[in-house]
């Protein structure tokens, strides 16, 4: 089946640090989401995205649709403790399908 | 109270034993889904239901099979349990009046198979 790339598939911070990642398909997409899963939790929403070359930010993330509609970035700034979690992208073609990323578990050391 | 309810939250059990997973909602929505998270492979999609009378197929059915009971009621059964399905199962509810993509997840049901 299709998957998206994700990368990296871990990181290690310092809290103060800025993060970030991407996803990158081999197929195009209309939308793209990216979700946080905290540790026994399941993924909720952080942004979505749903025009090639949109930029949206939710506090101090911010996140890209690439302009070829093959891939997705995401920032995070000034990273705290709480950001520890899963972060994944998904692709969505026309209905509620989506594609997930395989994530980047993110560490935030003090 | 979580408005996708997965039962059981852990779950023990040996290859060859059936298991059935519920996953309730309070969300009205739909459209419910079934995936699985294994470390570095993300989420995939095992079953999806659009409505009560509808069952469709995703990227990883095979070993599993799906019952949705009501609006609100969407099952996975794993007929004969095997290893390599040790996995954590999420179910997911989605609105399609709003068409903004969004999967509201429940908190998962930790699998192992002996």
């Amino acid at each position: 089946g299709q998957q998206l790339n994700q990368s990296p598939q871990s990181m290690f911070i310092q809290e103060g640090e800025d993060v970030s990642m991407n996803c990158t398909s081999s197929s195009i997409f209309n939308t793209w989401l990216w979700y946080k899963q905290d540790p026994g939790e399941g993924p909720v929403l952080l942004i979505a995205l749903y025009k090639a070359g949109e930029l949206t930010s939710n506090g101090r993330l911010t996140a890209q649709f690439g302009i070829t509609r093959k891939d997705s970035f995401l920032n995070i700034s000034a990273s705290i403790p709480s950001d520890v979690g899963i972060y994944f992208c998904a692709g969505r073609h026309n209905t509620d399908k989506l594609i997930f990323g395989t994530g980047t578990r993110l560490q935030v050391f003090p | 109270d979580a408005d996708v309810t997965q039962t059981p939250r852990n779950r023990i059990t040996k290859t060859g034993k059936r298991i059935m997973l519920e996953c309730s909602q309070t969300k009205g929505h739909d459209r419910m889904y079934w995936y699985r998270q294994d470390p570095g492979l993300g989420l995939r999609l095992i079953y999806y239901s659009f409505d009560v009378k509808d069952i469709n197929k995703g990227e990883i059915s095979d070993g599993y099979s799906v019952s949705r009971q009501a609006q609100a009621k969407f099952s996975l059964s794993l007929e004969s349990a095997i290893p390599n399905q040790t996995a954590l199962y999420f179910c997911a509810t989605s609105d399609p009046t709003r068409n903004t993509g969004e999967l509201f997840f429940g908190e998962g049901s930790r699998l192992t198979v002996l």
